[in-house]
C-alpha cells in the first residue's frame, strides 16, 4: 500500500529535550515536506526537500531542522523544543513533476511540549 | 499576506442539502487548484482538483467551480452526508509541473443528520 508513515503518532516531551519525528514514504517520491497545523492558522510549511541532500525552508522553519539522506526518509528534528512548538505535524510527499492529486500525507504526529 | 483564503472557518448544513465551501486566491500565477478533506486524527486526503483551463470539474457528489476573473473557487457537495463532516482545505499551485502547494486555513463542515 502506498503510504507516508510518521512516528510517533503522539509525543509529550519537556522543554529543551531534543526529539526527532520520523517520516518515511514507499512511493519513490522525490518531493517531501513537513507541515504544522494549528487552530485558526491552517497548514503551514516548515521545510521541504526536492530530493536527496536538497532541502529548503518553508514558511515557519525556526526551531526545526531536517535531513534527507535517503529518498524515502525525511526526519524532522527539534533540537531544543519549546512550548510554542506544541502542534499537529504532518509529513507529505509527491512526485516532483505532474502534481495531479497533490500530496500524500501521513497520519500526523501530535506533539506536546511542556 | 495569505495567498489562499478560506474566509468561513465553519459551516453547518442539513443532511441531504447542498454544502458550498468557498476559497479565494490573490496570486494570479496559480493555475491548479485542489481540495483536501481532513478527518480528526488523520492526515489530509486529496478530494478533487481543477486546472485553470477549466471552469468546472465533477466527481460524483463533489463539484469544483473555478471563476478565474474573480480569483474564486468553490466546492459543492450534493447531497451532503454526515460522513462529509470534516475540515476542507483549499490549495493552489503555480506553473506547469509545480510541486509547491499553498494552503488555505480550512473550513470545518458539519453535516447535521
Amino acid at each position: 500500500e502506498a503510504q507516508v508513515t510518521q512516528n510517533p503518532r503522539y509525543l509529550i516531551t519537556v522543554t529543551g529535550k531534543k526529539l526527532t519525528v520520523t517520516c518515511s514514504q514507499n512511493m519513490n517520491h522525490e518531493y517531501m515536506s513537513w507541515y504544522r497545523q494549528d487552530p485558526g492558522l491552517g497548514l503551514r510549511q516548515i521545510y521541504y526537500s526536492m530530493n536527496v541532500e536538497v532541502t529548503d525552508k518553508g514558511d515557519v522553519p525556526e526551531g526545526y531542522k531536517v535531513s534527507r539522506k535517503e529518498k524515502r526518509n525525511f526526519p524532522l528534528i527539534l533540537e531544543s523544543p519549546s512550548p510554542n512548538q506544541t502542534s499537529l505535524y504532518f509529513c507529505a510527499s509527491s512526485p516532483l513533476q505532474g502534481l495531479v492529486e497533490g500530496y500524500t500525507f501521513g497520519s500526523g504526529t501530535r506533539l506536546t511540549v511542556v | 499576506d495569505q495567498q489562499v483564503k478560506q474566509n468561513s472557518p465553519s459551516l453547518s448544513v442539513q443532511e441531504g442539502r447542498i454544502s458550498i465551501l468557498n476559497c479565494d486566491y490573490t496570486n494570479s500565477m496559480f493555475d491548479y487548484f485542489l481540495w483536501y478533506k481532513k478527518y480528526p486524527a488523520e492526515g489530509p486526503t486529496f478530494l478533487i482538483s481543477i486546472s485553470s483551463i477549466k471552469d468546472k470539474n465533477e466527481d460524483g457528489r463533489f463539484t469544483v467551480f473555478l471563476n478565474k476573473s474573480a480569483k474564486h473557487l468553490s466546492l459543492h457537495i450534493v447531497p451532503s452526508q454526515p460522513g462529509d463532516s470534516a475540515v476542507y482545505f483549499c490549495a493552489a499551485s503555480s506553473g506547469a509541473g509545480s510541486y509547491q502547494l499553498t494552503f488555505g486555513k480550512g473550513t470545518k463542515l458539519s453535516v447535521i443528520p
